[in-house]
Formats: C-alpha cells, structure tokens, sequence
C-alpha cells in the first residue's frame, strides 16, 4: 500500500512568518510530486509540483523534494491570513499517473 | 484552457434514495477522470477512475457505481444511499501523462439524512 504522510497539524504561524510543511512517501518510485491547496469548504487547487531533487520556487512558495530520504516539504515565505487553508501533498504512484494523496495539514496564519 | 464542470453543489438525499452526480471537462480530448469523496476530517479517497469511454476502474467496493457514456463525461451514481455515503464528492481530470497532476471541479456536498 502506497502511503503518503502529513502531519495533520494544526500549524499555526504569525502573520509575515514562515510557514514550514512536510511530507513523506513510501513508493521509491515515485518521480513526480505536488502540493495543492484547500479552503475550507472548496475543491483542493494545485500550487505546485516537483519532479527533481532539490528546491523549486514559485513565487512566496518553495517545493523541495529529496528523493533519497523520501521526503516533500513546502516553505511559505511572508504568510499571510489568506495562506490560511488545508495544504495537501499528492505523490504519483510509480508507473502510474495516480495520485495518492496525504491527509493534509490544517495551516492558520494569524494576523 | 481546460475547465470542469461538477454539479449540483449540494445535495441532501434521504437513505435509499437513488444518486446521480455529474463531471464533464471542456477543452481537452481523452482525459483521464477521477471520483473521490472527501468524509470530515479525512483525506481523499479514490472511488473510481476512468482512461476512456466505458473504462472504470474501481478503487474500493462500495454502494457506489461509474460510468463513462462519453470522451469528457463522467457519472457517479447509486442505486440506494446510506448513511454513510455522505461527504464531498470531488470529479477530477488529468493529461493521462506523468507529471502533470490532476484539476479537480468544484465539488458536490452530499448530505445522506
């Protein structure tokens, strides 16, 4: 059983911190990673994906991914109350474009 | 661009009701679909997936059924809900390619009463 794991949180960070979120996965085949986000009460909206070892930014986020540890994190620069949601990290299944999904950390950025 | 489209947005259906959920994309051919429901609290689960017209795979046995009449439709239905079948329901749809992640509609809540 492929499994993805998040801590549930919840993660609550000063307005203007940074907001640190991690992942691990236990398919060492896997080769592409994401990050999406979710508002309470909405459909989860892709903000990012990895696919090599390393950092990747975009913005406020950076996606780093460290394949030998098995290991996906997100750092939130200058979090804002509106970074305020349920941060989800889907791996894709080795061999396959199927995404397992990780429960999701709860992240509040209070003002 | 690509857009999903997933309704009704909410839905209160009494137990042993009959279900019908649909997701249809727009500016893609081929996509592959997804199902899953979201439970309080709980992460995603994967009801079904589909990589073409009348291709359904299910993912756990359930009260629930998929079905594919078209390249950029996707139906899910049940013939009599239970208590348990409440939730957020999600339709999502891929390139069918690696790497590119899924888009998810907007989602239907589901309230079995």
């Amino acid at each position: 059983q492929k499994e993805v794991e998040q801590n549930s949180g919840p993660l609550s960070v000063p307005e203007g911190a940074i907001a640190s979120l991690n992942c691990t996965y236990s398919d060492r085949g896997s080769q592409s990673f994401f990050w999406y986000r979710q508002y309470s009460g909405k459909s989860p909206e892709l903000i990012m994906s990895i696919y090599s070892n390393g950092d990747k930014e975009d913005g406020r986020f950076t996606a780093q991914l460290n394949k030998a540890s098995q290991y996906v994190s997100l750092l939130i620069r200058d979090s804002q109350p509106s970074d305020s949601a349920t941060y989800l990290c889907a791996v894709e299944q080795g061999g396959s474009e199927k995404l397992v999904f990780g429960k999701g950390t709860k992240l509040t950025v209070n003002p | 661009s690509q857009t999903i489209h997933q309704w009704p947005a909410t839905l209160v259906q009494p137990v042993g009701s009959p279900l019908s959920l649909e997701c249809t994309v727009e500016g893609t051919s081929n996509p592959n679909l997804y199902w899953y429901r979201q439970a309080a609290g709980r992460g995603l689960q994967l009801l079904f997936y589909s990589v073409g017209i009348g291709q359904i795979s299910s993912e756990v046995p359930q009260n629930l059924s998929a079905s594919r009449p078209q390249d950029r439709q996707f139906i899910l239905s049940s013939k009599k809900l239970l208590l348990s079948d409440s939730g957020f329901y999600l339709c999502a749809w891929s390139q069918g390619a690696y790497g590119y992640g899924y888009t998810f509609g907007s989602g239907t809540r589901l309230t079995v009463v």
